[in-house]
């Protein structure tokens, strides 16, 4: 079956530090992969997408890009802030055509301190 | 505001009891999607429905169970609750039935089984 694997949390980082967090995944076929954020109290929000292989998807400033040949969507950016201090779930869509939910990896803790 | 809405946000019941949690589409939409959200299983894909039809079931208990009315509202009815139903429960809409580009979140049911 369909997985996501995220690194786990919590990340700490400082104002303006560089983030990465790792997401790969299994799945048949090709999936359309996606970063949502979760800020307390909140549901999600859908961050960024990508829906073919060497897509980038960004907003935000965040930025992952569809790497099929690792099966990764590692989501970056270059300067962080306070304000970016939230979960953060990479998930996966299966391709073809199915009404399946989207798959998540089990979220990363991200804080950010000034 | 995403434009889904969920009522209640919190609910505490007693075991065994049997609870509804509604969700409200964005105008438009046609889909609606269920998920768990809890501590030791993440998120987790329930069951969709398509205007007013059952399309895709996730890992969603026997003891659970969903509809769609007409006016795209649907309802998932817990039943027989037990304490390891405690979780946020949240539903996405979509105006389509296959989606490869991303969900609406509402902001979540919190339930607590004591």
């Amino acid at each position: 079956g369909n997985s996501v694997t995220q690194m786990e949390g919590p990340v700490t980082l400082s104002e303006e530090a560089f983030l990465t967090i790792n997401c790969t995944y299994t799945a048949t076929g090709y999936p359309s992969l996606f970063w949502y954020v979760q800020y307390p109290g909140e549901g999600l929000q859908l961050l960024l997408k990508a829906t073919k292989a060497d897509d980038k998807g960004s907003n935000k400033g965040f930025e992952a890009t569809y790497r099929k040949e690792t099966t990764s969507f590692h989501l970056e950016k270059g300067s962080v802030q306070v304000s970016d201090s939230a979960v953060y779930f990479c998930a996966l869509k299966e391709g073809g055509g199915g009404a399946d939910g989207l798959t998540f990896g089990k979220g990363t803790h991200l804080i950010i301190q000034p | 505001d995403s434009g889904v809405t969920q009522t209640p946000k919190h609910l505490i019941t007693a075991t065994g009891q049997r609870v509804t949690l509604r969700c409200s589409p964005r105008s438009g939409d046609l889909s609606v999607y269920w998920y768990q959200q809890s501590l030791d299983q993440g998120l987790q894909f329930l069951i969709h429905y398509y205007n007013g039809e059952e399309r895709a079931k996730g890992n969603i208990l026997e003891r659970f169970s969903a509809q769609q009315f007409p006016d795209l509202h649907s309802e998932l009815n817990l039943s027989s609750l037990e304490l390891g139903d405690s979780a946020l429960y949240f539903c996405a809409s979509s105006p389509v039935l296959v989606n490869n580009y991303g969900y609406t979140f509402g902001s979540g049911t919190r339930l607590t089984v004591v």
